[in-house]
């Protein structure tokens, strides 16, 4: 059963930091991996998503990685923006089963 | 108009009452999904649907029953709302696994029910 783990939970950077955000999962027989981000009270917005053939996905500011071999997906964010103040959660596909979540890293991006 | 679209978007309620949250998506996908969110808890699997005639159980269905009316539109019913069902309730869909297909998941606003 595909377990995800996001660590740390929270995270405060000053602005205009790059950051890494990580993303553990248990099967490595993942199809996909999708990253979302999470205003408060709001719905689940997609970023990337990942397939298990490729390597890497980017848009703008935004790249997500994945790793099969050694269960580990990681979300990089070029300089962060006090906007990209947020939830962010990865989820992993793995057969013909519901996605499943990690529980999600709140980031704060300090003006 | 919004891909996949949840009513209502907030509702109060009493305890006992029958209450249910629609969920009707234009993207064309077999499989839909209820979830529920709670701080600290994360996303939790309700219900989902591969197909309308295919029903399952996830994490935490206790109290919860839903219905696949059609491909584009799967309900959630709480029978007899109870205070610790107060939270945060999305609706998603996806396509499948198939060559063609990436299985990307796509979410609702939310419906935010609160049991008094």
């Amino acid at each position: 059963k595909q377990e995800v783990t996001q660590i740390p939970a929270a995270l405060s950077v000053p602005e205009g930091e790059n950051l890494v955000l990580n993303c553990s999962f248990t099967d490595s027989a993942i199809y996909n991996l999708q990253w979302f981000r999470q205003d408060p009270g709001k719905g689940l917005t997609s970023l990337l998503l990942i397939q298990s053939s490729q390597r890497e996905q980017t848009s703008g500011r935004l790249n997500a990685s994945l790793d099969k071999s050694s269960g580990r997906s990681t979300l990089y964010i070029a300089a962060s923006q006090p906007g990209d103040s947020a939830t962010y959660l990865c989820a992993g596909l793995s057969g013909n089963t519901p996605l499943v979540f990690g529980k999600g890293t709140r980031l704060s991006v300090i003006a | 108009d919004a891909d996949v679209t949840q009513t209502p978007r907030n509702r109060i309620t009493k305890t006992g009452k029958r209450i249910m949250l629609e969920c009707s998506q234009t993207k064309g996908h077999d499989r839909m999904y209820w979830y529920r969110q709670d701080p600290g808890l994360g996303l939790r699997l309700i219900y989902y649907s591969f197909d309308v005639k295919d029903i399952n159980k996830g994490e935490i269905s206790d109290g919860y029953s839903v219905s696949r009316q059609a491909q584009a539109k799967f309900s959630l019913s709480l029978e007899s709302a109870i205070p610790n069902q107060t939270a945060l309730y999305f609706c998603a869909t996806s396509d499948g696994i198939e060559v063609t297909s990436t299985g990307e998941l796509f979410f609702g606003e939310g419906s935010r029910l609160t049991v008094l």
